[in-house]
C-alpha cells in the first residue's frame, strides 16, 4: 500500500535553532501534501497545504516565516522549523492525498529546550 | 463551518463493544473516516465511509452513519485490550480535490481487563 515515510520521528533542538522535517512518498506520487500539528491530547490542527512546484498555502494564525514548507518534488516535502521556542514542541505530522485517501507519516515529536 | 464533535472519553471492559460517537457539520462531506493513534504514534487509518452509505462492516469494526443527523459512530465488538487508544473522526469534502481532513478532538478509549 501507499506509505509515507516521515523522518525523524523525534528530536529535540536547542531555543533558536532550525529543525527540518521531511516526508517522503515511496511508491506514489504526492502532488499535495498536508502538514498537521498536535498538542498533547488535543486534536490535529491543519497547518498548511504544500502543492509540489507552488508556495504552501498556511492556515490562519501559522506564520509562514517561521514554518517554511518546501515540496520541490512529486514525493519530497519538507517542514522546517525556524528559530524554535519551547512553545514550538509538538507533534508534527504530514499527511499526503491520492486517489485512495490519505496516507500519514508516522509523526515526529520536537521538543526544543 | 466545519467542526466535528467527540466525546472525550470512554471506558469499557473486555469483551465489551465500544460505541464511539461523532456529529460533524459540513453537510457536503463526501468522505468519514476513523482513525485510531496510539501513543506517541501516527494515524492508522481504520475504515472509512462515503456519505451515501448507511452502514459499512469490516470485521469487528462497524460504521453507522445518519446523514440526516450528521451522526458517525463506530462500534468495536468484542473490546481487546490492545483497542486502547485514541480514535479521531474525519471528514473531507474529496470531490473538490486537495482538500485536507477535519478532525475531531479525539475519543480516548480505555479497555478496562
Amino acid at each position: 500500500g501507499a506509505v509515507v515515510s516521515q523522518h525523524p520521528s523525534r528530536v529535540i533542538c536547542k531555543s533558536g535553532t532550525s529543525v527540518k522535517i521531511e516526508c517522503r512518498s515511496l511508491d506514489f506520487q504526492a502532488t499535495t501534501m498536508f502538514w498537521y500539528r498536535q498538542f498533547p491530547k488535543q486534536s490535529l490542527m491543519l497547518m498548511a497545504t504544500s502543492n509540489e512546484g507552488s508556495k504552501a498555502t498556511y492556515e490562519q494564525g501559522v506564520e509562514k516565516d517561521k514554518f517554511l514548507i518546501n515540496h520541490a518534488s512529486l514525493t519530497l516535502s519538507t517542514l522546517t522549523v525556524t528559530s524554535a521556542h519551547p512553545e514550538d514542541s509538538s507533534f508534527y505530522i504530514c499527511s499526503a492525498s491520492r486517489a485512495g485517501g490519505y496516507t500519514f507519516g508516522s509523526g515526529t515529536r520536537l521538543t526544543v529546550v | 463551518g466545519e467542526d466535528v464533535e467527540q466525546s472525550l472519553f470512554l471506558s469499557v471492559r473486555e469483551g465489551d463493544s465500544s460505541v464511539i460517537n461523532c456529529t460533524y457539520t459540513d453537510s457536503s462531506s463526501t468522505y468519514l473516516y476513523w482513525y485510531k493513534q496510539e501513543p506517541g504514534a501516527g494515524l492508522q487509518l481504520l475504515t472509512y465511509i462515503f456519505s451515501n452509505m448507511d452502514m459499512k462492516q469490516d470485521q469487528r469494526l462497524t460504521v453507522l452513519l445518519n446523514k440526516k443527523d450528521k451522526h458517525l459512530s463506530l462500534r468495536i465488538a468484542d473490546t481487546q485490550t490492545g483497542d486502547s487508544a485514541i480514535y479521531f473522526c474525519a471528514e473531507s469534502r474529496r470531490d473538490s480535490g486537495n482538500t485536507p481532513l477535519v478532525f475531531g478532538k479525539g475519543t480516548r478509549l480505555s479497555v478496562i481487563a
